[in-house]
């Protein structure tokens, strides 16, 4: 089992382009959550979806960012016209379901120049 | 909105010396759990407590839980070297995904 997969580990965009940041889940494992971590800090909650379905975007900005669980294929978290504000780590997690631990992707790291 | 906040922000120790963090709580949880994070990785689930547990043991780890005074700790006992990481409580009140702490930095020197 290949555990939690995220791609890129590393992504570079200018300010103005879109962030497309990608994440398999483990096998088996229908919950995927979205967190972001700036340096020093804990992580915060953006997203939580099932598959074909958001079930908790409060943590998302309501502007420029959206995020995809499809039937078919890796979560998508999607950062459009982004901005320097945005460069983080980008953790995406997933569990069998609500009530176990997360396993942890390595993480994305954007950095917007 | 629920939140773990973890004490001390940084801990600095010796190899074999104990390791002990705390986590705070404001509700009511289902559950607490405990996350290591090595510098530039994704975070690794250490142990899962239950709101109707007290003590839970893993290898070197011993998490305890006071719902009462909603804190919990994290002890790392006999530390090595590799231990060095971050560590992270998170409080799982149902129905909602983890809200994780800032988390305490460890360092374990040789």
């Amino acid at each position: 089992n290949a555990g939690v997969m995220q791609n890129p580990r590393h992504l570079v965009r200018r300010r103005g382009q879109e962030a497309r940041l990608r994440c398999s889940p483990m096998k088996g494992h229908s919950h995927v959550y979205w967190y972001r971590q700036l340096p020093e800090e804990g992580l915060k909650f953006m997203v939580y979806l099932q598959k074909e379905n958001i079930i908790d975007e409060s943590g998302m900005p309501k502007e420029r960012f959206s995020a995809e669980f499809p039937k078919e294929g890796p979560s998508i978290l999607r950062i459009q016209q982004v901005v320097r504000g945005d460069s983080a780590a980008y953790f995406c997690a997933s569990s069998p379901r609500d009530i176990y631990g997360y396993t942890f992707g390595s993480g994305t790291r954007l950095t917007v120049v | 909105s629920q939140q773990g906040e973890e004490d001390p922000q940084a801990l600095s120790i010796q190899e074999g010396e104990n390791a002990t963090m705390n986590c705070s709580y404001k509700t009511s949880i289902n559950n607490l759990q405990w996350y290591r994070q090595n510098s530039g990785r994704g975070l690794v689930h250490l142990i899962l407590i239950r709101s109707n547990e007290r003590e839970k043991h893993s290898g070197r780890l011993r998490v305890t839980l006071d719902t009462s005074k909603k804190s919990s700790s994290l002890l790392i006992t006999a530390s090595r070297a590799a231990d060095t990481a971050s560590y992270f409580c998170a409080t799982d009140v149902g129905n909602t995904p983890l809200v994780f702490g800032k988390g305490t930095r460890l360092s374990v020197i040789a």
